[in-house]
């Protein structure tokens, strides 16, 4: 039974150009979480969504910044425009419910802005 | 807000028993406390959650204060893999800084 898959592992980007992370959930896992982490600091919750549908993007910066849960396929975290704030690692998690069920992640995204 | 305060990091020997403790003094009664780790270059892992009893899994074993108040992680023989940043959080997915374990051959 796979993993959460995030790919690519590594991505760079320059600034104002665009930059997709994808993340498939574990088998059976309908609940999808995304995370920025800076280097040395803790985990920041950005959004959360569930098959079509986002339930809290309350860590979701206002602009530039986007994420889907489609019915078939990854989900995405789209980011337009990146400057070299967006430098970070992004971890995306899963679950087969929603609250108090434990968290699935990935090996994340480490995205560089150039 | 993460909601739950832990010391930002511990030192332990390898081979000895190590207690990591956790503040979440506003829980609610239908909150579990969930504990994760993350190695370096790596994402978190699940280590282990419970609600009101102590819980024991092959990775470690979870007290909980009868208040639910607080909660210890219990890494019963520290090896020098179990270094990593320990995070409780309390009934959802916001994780606060957590606690940076050292181990000490």
């Amino acid at each position: 039974n796979a993993g959460v898959m995030q790919n690519p592992r590594h991505l760079v980007r320059r600034r104002g150009q665009e930059a997709r992370l994808r993340c498939s959930p574990m088998k059976g896992h309908s609940h999808v979480y995304w995370y920025r982490q800076l280097p040395e600091e803790g985990l920041k919750f950005m959004v959360y969504l569930q098959k079509e549908n986002i339930i809290d993007e309350s860590g979701m910066p206002k602009e530039r910044f986007s994420a889907e849960f489609p019915k078939e396929g990854p989900s995405i975290l789209r980011i337009q425009q990146v400057v070299r704030g967006d430098s970070a690692a992004y971890f995306c998690a899963s679950s087969p419910l929603s609250a108090n069920s434990p968290l699935h992640f990935g090996n994340g995204t480490r995205l560089t802005v150039t | 807000d993460a909601k739950t305060t832990q010391p930002n990091s511990m030192e332990s020997n390898e081979e000895e028993p190590v207690h990591l403790p956790c503040n979440h003094s506003t829980i609610s009664g239908t909150d579990y406390i969930h504990w994760y780790r993350q190695l370096p270059s790596q994402g978190p892992e699940y280590v282990i959650h419970g609600l009101t009893s102590n819980v024991n899994n092959r990775m470690a074993s979870l007290a909980i204060a009868e208040d639910r108040k607080s909660s210890t992680l219990i890494l019963h023989r520290a090896t020098l893999r179990d270094a990593a940043v320990y995070y409780c959080i309390r009934g959802g997915i916001i994780f606060g800084k957590g606690t940076r374990l050292h181990i000490l051959p």
